[in-house]
């Protein structure tokens, strides 16, 4: 069976501080691809990042990065000088495949990440 | 670019009526998901959908749960006697096949209230 655990809750920061989210995950797969998404207040998920579980590779994409450790299965994720319009639920998420059995997306709780001015 | 499609955006029906919630994937996509979010929770698998059956159901799938590809562009979701705890946000998801995108698009949701 698959996991995802992100034990934080709620975050809040102010502007322009850093601020990283865990994502710690289980999985019997040999082969997986974990996930980021953003819910925004008006409520759609938006995709942020995917990561193969053979690319241990960091990720960074603007204010954005990714730590992705197979060594303590966790996925985490940096925004860096965080802006208000940051402020959303994030979501980390796991599959076993892309298509057929065992594609579907396994989420956790999320995490709301507010900014404060 | 394309995108997933839901409607309605919200529906409010009564305990024990039948809802059907509509989505239109991308065309020429094969994989098709319904996924739920009950209000402050996490995003839930409901069921996959692949060469017009159901490749995989969660638990919170019961009888009371049908998916159809009734032609070659709809997917829909119906439940047939709605409960208070049916009331969520539902999220219809679509997926090309092999060598596809990074991840299964997502429509924008139907929120479902039960009164």
């Amino acid at each position: 069976a698959q996991k995802v655990t992100q034990a934080q809750t709620e975050i809040s920061v102010v502007e322009k501080e850093d601020v990283t989210l865990d994502c710690v995950y289980e999985t019997r797969d040999t082969t997986y691809y974990l996930f980021w998404y953003k819910q925004p207040p008006s409520g759609e998920l938006v995709f942020l990042i995917r990561r193969n579980s053979f690319d241990e590779q960091n990720e960074i994409s603007g204010r954005y990065s990714w730590n992705f450790q197979k060594s303590t299965s966790s996925f985490n994720f940096t925004i860096t000088a965080s802006q208000v319009v940051d402020s959303a639920v994030y979501f980390c998420a796991l599959s076993g495949t892309f298509t057929g059995a065992n594609s579907k997306l396994t989420f956790g709780k999320g995490i709301t990440l507010s900014v404060r001015p | 670019e394309p995108e997933v499609t839901q409607t309605p955006s919200h529906q409010v029906t009564q305990m024990g009526q039948e809802v059907i919630l509509r989505c239109v994937p991308i065309s020429n996509h094969l994989y098709f998901y319904w996924y739920r979010q009950i209000l402050g929770q996490k995003v839930e698998f409901l069921v996959s959908f692949y060469n017009n059956e159901i490749s995989e159901k969660s638990e919170i799938f019961d009888d009371q749960f049908s998916v159809e590809r009734p032609d070659g562009s709809n997917f829909t979701l119906k439940i047939r006697s709605t409960k208070l705890e049916d009331s969520a946000m539902y999220f219809c998801a679509s997926y090309p096949g092999l060598a596809g995108p990074d991840t299964q698009y997502f429509g924008p949701g139907t929120r479902l209230t039960v009164l």
